[in-house]
């Protein structure tokens, strides 16, 4: 079982519509998560942290679940330039600091 | 534009050889991490360097080795190159160690090993 998995994807939407990426992990012992953006040939860059209460930035929405080991990103009223991979993180101490991020699900905005 | 920077942009070495990858940290940052992206896959960590120590470290073998400078700036050597060396390059830094920090990643270098 890997460390971080992600839905495999890819994720075929129009414009407009609502969005999901789910991410579990099986260190319960993580203690920071993140969702990453990448463009195509591009570096990867942060898009929200992610944390137990809930976090909204606009017309994303970022939610954890420490019982449950799980990690989601909605994404409403999808835009054309929304169009990349997303990428889920974890973070930890296991011995050193550790960090893992998931294979990453791509999306495809279409119009 | 996150300030990190990467060098070389692109380079192709053959099976046996060994390569250094450089990085440049954002201003303020103290800590820089490695790692190793495979076409279709995410970034895998291989280590993290803190104030010029190794901070962690993924499962990546002893050939694969690195530095921190006193100005933060980083290098990471491979020596004995695979061909499934072949890969992205990303160098990330931070303003510190801690889990929670966000990481600034830089453009990369795209290795071609042959």
């Amino acid at each position: 079982r890997k460390e971080v998995e992600q839905d495999p994807g890819p994720f075929n939407v129009p414009e407009g519509a609502t969005v999901a990426f789910n991410c579990t992990y099986s260190n319960s012992a993580s203690q920071s998560f993140f969702w990453y953006r990448q463009d195509c040939r591009k570096e990867p860059k942060l898009l929200m942290s992610v944390y137990s209460s809930g976090n909204e930035d606009g017309r994303f929405t970022a939610q954890l679940n420490r019982a449950s080991q799980y990690i989601s990103l909605l994404i409403r009223d999808s835009k054309l330039s929304d169009s990349a991979t997303y990428l889920c993180v974890v973070n930890g101490y296991t011995g050193g600091f550790k960090t893992i991020f998931g294979a990453g699900t791509r999306l495809f905005v279409k119009a | 534009e996150t300030g990190v920077t990467q060098s070389p942009t692109h380079l192709i070495k053959t099976r046996g050889q060994q390569v250094t990858l450089r990085c440049s940290s954002q201003s303020g940052h103290n800590t820089v991490s490695w790692y190793q992206q495979a076409l279709g896959q995410g970034p895998q960590f291989i280590f993290q360097y803190y104030r010029e120590e190794e901070n962690g470290r993924g499962n990546f073998p002893p050939r694969f080795s690195g530095l921190q400078f006193p100005n933060y700036s980083s290098e990471l050597n491979v020596n004995a190159l695979e061909l499934d060396d072949s890969a992205l390059y990303l160098c990330a830094s931070s303003f510190s160690a801690t889990s929670g920090e966000t990481q600034y990643f830089g453009p990369g270098t795209r290795l071609l090993v042959l």
